[in-house]
């Protein structure tokens, strides 16, 4: 069975500094992994998709790595903002022909202070 | 294009009661699932639906259902409302139901149980 955490539950940190999430997951035999923010209360707004054949993933101040053999994927949010204050969230796929059922990690909280 | 929606946003219903959760995925989207995302936690699988059929259920009990319509909207139905129910319920689609495709979210319904 596929497990996901996301260590450390919560974060904060002054605005400027660069910010790293992690997410480890215990089964290697993963299709993609997915990158979510989500706002209080809202739904779930997509940041990054990592094909098993990748290694890493950007769109602007957003980094994402995937390391299937140790079981980690790493977010990386550059020169963090206020604005950037949410839950992230991070969804592995399963493997090919196992259907659609995405396993979430808890998700990691994030402050950024003015 | 339109993305997913979800009707409706809010909901609040009393134990032992019934609701009925709708979606309509992103048009040519034929896959559809749900999720349960209780506050302070990540989203857990609870249905997939491709094609009208039921690919995948996660681990709830009988008194939730779903169904697919031939216009791939669905319905997620809960009956004998528990105080337990009470969560976001997410829907996400997809083109197609093997894993391959990348999922989209909804804004939610968020269902409180008094």
């Amino acid at each position: 069975k596929q497990e996901v955490t996301q260590i450390p539950a919560a974060l904060s940190v002054p605005e400027g500094e660069n910010l790293v999430l992690n997410c480890s997951f215990t089964d290697s035999a993963i299709y993609n992994l997915q990158w979510f923010r989500q706002d209080p209360g809202k739904g779930l707004t997509s940041l990054l998709l990592i094909q098993s054949s990748q290694r890493e993933q950007t769109s602007g101040r957003l980094n994402a790595s995937l390391d299937k053999s140790s079981g980690r994927s790493t977010l990386y949010i550059a020169a963090s903002q206020p604005g950037d204050s949410a839950t992230y969230l991070c969804a592995v796929y399963p493997p090919l022909a196992a259907g659609n059922k995405l396993t979430f990690g808890g998700g990691t909280r994030v402050l950024v202070k003015p | 294009d339109a993305g997913v929606t979800q009707s409706p946003t809010h909901l609040i219903k009393t134990r032992g009661q019934q609701v009925t959760l709708r979606c309509s995925p992103i048009s040519g989207h034929k896959s559809v699932s749900w999720y349960q995302q209780v506050l302070g936690q990540g989203p857990q699988f609870i249905f997939q639906y491709y094609e009208k059929e039921e690919r995948g259920r996660g681990n709830f009990p009988d008194r939730f259902s779903a169904r697919q319509f031939p216009n791939y909207s669905s319905e997620l139905n809960v009956n004998a409302l528990l105080l337990g129910d009470s969560a976001l319920y997410l829907c996400a689609s997809s083109l197609g139901g093997s894993g391959r495709g990348r999922q989209f979210f909804g804004p939610g319904t968020r269902l409180t149980v008094l």
